[in-house]
């Protein structure tokens, strides 16, 4: 079967960095991505990967390692408004969307 | 802007009586998603359209039934929600569901069953 996995919740400290794991066995690769999930509302879309190696965009950096089916995302000088579910989808060769429960960031002041 | 709209933000119903969510776009996408989210869990895929094309997910029950009359709507039939079917619905797009192609989401509807 298909499955991603992701910490259930993390605990970080405003102004601080946490790093968000993802793995993940699929029936093939066609990229993944990260999204990012206030409660209550959508999902909005923070990054894609399909190469190996970081991708960064301001605060948020998004890493991925297809040999080891395996990917973080890395949040930066942490703010309030961060907290929100962080969700990690796998493309597979069906072009599915396979995605991943979230992981639950709290900032803590 | 374009965008994804679903009405209504939030739908209260009564056990077995028949609802529809419903959820516009101007992105002019090819594909449009329709997804259950429960608390703390993953979106699940219940079926989407390319174009035309419906595609229904093998676990999605009769229950749930989708309509697509044109490229800008779609809507989301439930026949006879049970108390299981309370979730949020998430509405997406994607130009053409491919590689990098991200999706699209709306704000989603909060389904309540009583």
């Amino acid at each position: 079967g298909q499955n991603i996995d992701q910490p259930t919740e993390m605990t970080a400290t405003e102004g601080a960095i946490v790093q968000i794991n993802c793995t993940y066995q699929t029936s093939g690769f066609n990229g993944l991505f990260w999204y990012q999930q206030h409660a209550g509302e959508a999902p909005t879309f923070l990054s894609y990967n399909v190469l190996d190696g970081l991708e960064e965009k301001g605060r948020f950096s998004s890493f991925l390692s297809r040999s080891k089916g395996y990917s973080y995302l890395l949040l930066k000088e942490l703010q309030m408004k961060d907290s929100a579910s962080y969700l990690c989808a796998v493309r597979d060769s069906n072009y599915q969307l396979i995605w991943g429960a979230g992981t639950k960031l709290i900032i803590k002041p | 802007d374009a965008m994804v709209i679903q009405n209504p933000r939030y739908q209260v119903t009564q056990f077995g009586k028949p609802v529809t969510l419903s959820c516009s776009q101007t992105l002019n996408h090819n594909v449009m998603y329709w997804y259950q989210q429960k608390s703390s869990q993953a979106p699940k895929l219940l079926f989407h359209y390319y174009d035309k094309d419906f595609n229904n997910e093998a676990d999605t029950p009769d229950n749930f039934q989708s309509r697509r009359p044109n490229t800008s709507f779609c809507f989301l039939d439930i026949r006879s929600p049970g108390l299981g079917d309370a979730a949020m619905y998430l509405c997406a797009t994607s130009r053409d569901g491919q590689g990098a192609e991200k999706l699209f989401f709306g704000s989603g509807t909060q389904l309540s069953v009583l």
